[in-house]
């Protein structure tokens, strides 16, 4: 069984802060990575898209990808409280198919 | 654009009744899917149609049933609802051009409460 694992939550952090979310994947041939976000009663979004190993930065958002370690993770830098959303991760499963972890609840406050 | 769209927004069944959620795309993607939402576990894939003309199963397909009416509409049909299936359903579509996953676009869900 693929498996894609994030913690919970909620992580909380101050506004101004980073927020660091981390996943960890079990399927070493995943080679398509996803960041979304989901705001309460709303429909997932995507953030960030990362394929290669290493750091891919758009705004305040960083991905970073270790495929050796299996691991993803999804930087906030100057978090806002608007940014206080649920955040999925998503790997490949397969030719066309995401397996999603469960999210990690993010709680940023003034 | 509308992107992806989803009706009815709600929906309260019995147990054992039977209804179709609809799902459509303008945005010309190959590929749609049927995800549902339960709290704690993430999304789900129900089923998918990599491209007009197919349909595959997802992860948890049972009790489900789809149908890719042309290349904008794939809709999902619970034939004897159960409470073990109420939950938050969501389609999808991406472009799938390339080999590998691509972006999935996300309608705006249907909350669906079996009683």
């Amino acid at each position: 069984q693929k498996e894609v694992e994030q913690n919970s939550g909620p992580l909380s952090v101050p506004e101004g802060a980073i927020a660091s979310l981390n996943c960890t994947y079990s399927d070493r041939v995943s080679q398509s990575f996803f960041w979304y976000r989901q705001y309460s009663g709303k429909s997932p979004e995507l953030i960030m898209s990362i394929y290669s190993n290493g750091d891919k930065e758009d705004g305040r958002f960083t991905a970073q990808l270790n495929k050796a370690s299996q691991y993803v993770s999804l930087l906030i830098r100057d978090s806002q409280p608007s940014d206080s959303a649920t955040y999925l991760c998503a790997v490949t499963g397969g030719y066309n198919k995401l397996i999603f972890g469960a999210g990690t609840r993010l709680a940023v406050h003034p | 654009n509308a992107g992806v769209t989803q009706t009815p927004k709600f929906q309260v069944l019995k147990t054992g009744q039977s209804m179709t959620l609809q799902c459509a795309q303008d945005m010309n993607h190959n590929s749609m899917y049927w995800y549902r939402q339960d709290p704690g576990m993430g999304l789900r894939l129900i089923y998918y149609s990599a491209s007009e003309g197919t349909t595959d199963k997802g992860e948890v397909p049972n009790g489900y049933n789809v149908s890719r009416l042309n290349k904008r509409e794939f809709s999902l049909r619970l034939e004897s609802a159960a409470p073990s299936q109420t939950s938050v359903y969501f389609c999808a579509s991406s472009e799938a051009l390339a080999l590998d996953t691509d972006t999935q676009y996300f309608g705006p869900g249907t909350r669906l409460t079996v009683l």
